[in-house]
């Protein structure tokens, strides 16, 4: 199985930053690389695909880059409602794991 | 409107079975991926099993497999989870999630699945 490895599992920013969240593959993965978010009491939401490609609705401020096995979410200017969990998910091949998550507060 | 609907979680015994079923409207349901997603509480995400377009092929999680089976009634836009052998570890919320272009595009709300005696 393909493990993914994220980083940091916590980090504590202010509203405006920029916030950088990594992503490591156990072996090369391409682009197939996801990232979600989610919220307490919610579904994930979908952010990211294909390593950088923006999901519909998804504000501008998300990017996303990487191939191979080294990614990186990045929130541009960060808001009070980007509080929340990150997850990175490989879509290379099944099982289609998942990162361990990364928990986003704002100071 | 893209709507997933999971439904048949609740409380059931170590060792017995549970059906859970996704209603999906809002799309061509035939045409897509499906899969199951659950969450322990507290924890991450962990997929569980996935179904091609017609139901002709499946793949699991090496934790759920011969335990669990993964189906669709594309007549009826419905996928369904049935869980067989449930321990302790199998509780958590489970969703279920569109697959498109190795993305999962659409989720539903969740189900709970509580296994204890």
């Amino acid at each position: 199985d393909i493990q993914m490895t994220q980083s940091p599992s916590s980090l504590s920013a202010s509203v405006g930053d920029r916030v950088t969240i990594t992503c490591r593959a156990s072996q090369s993965i391409s682009s197939y690389l996801n990232w979600y978010q989610q919220k307490p009491g919610k579904a994930p939401n979908l952010l990211i695909y294909a390593a950088s490609s923006l999901q519909s609705g998804i504000p501008s401020r998300f990017s996303g880059s990487g191939s191979g096995t080294d990614f990186t979410l990045t929130i541009s200017s960060l808001q009070p409602e980007d509080c929340a969990i990150y997850y990175c998910q490989q879509s290379y091949s099944t099982p289609y794991t998942f990162g361990q998550g990364t928990k986003l507060e704002i100071k | 409107e893209v709507q997933l609907v999971e439904s048949g979680g609740g409380l059931v015994q170590p060792g017995g079975s549970l059906r859970l079923s996704c209603a999906a409207s809002g799309f061509t349901f035939s045409s897509y991926w499906m899969h199951w997603v659950r969450q322990a509480p507290g924890k991450g995400l962990v997929w569980v099993a996935g179904i091609n377009s017609d139901g002709s092929s499946t793949r699991y999680a090496d934790s759920v497999k011969g335990r669990f089976t993964v189906s669709r009634d594309n007549a009826k836009n419905t996928l369904h989870l049935q869980m067989n052998s449930l321990r302790a570890e199998d509780t958590a919320v489970y969703y279920c999630s569109r697959g498109y272009n190795w993305k999962f595009d659409y989720w539903g709300q969740g189900t709970l699945v509580t296994v204890s005696s």
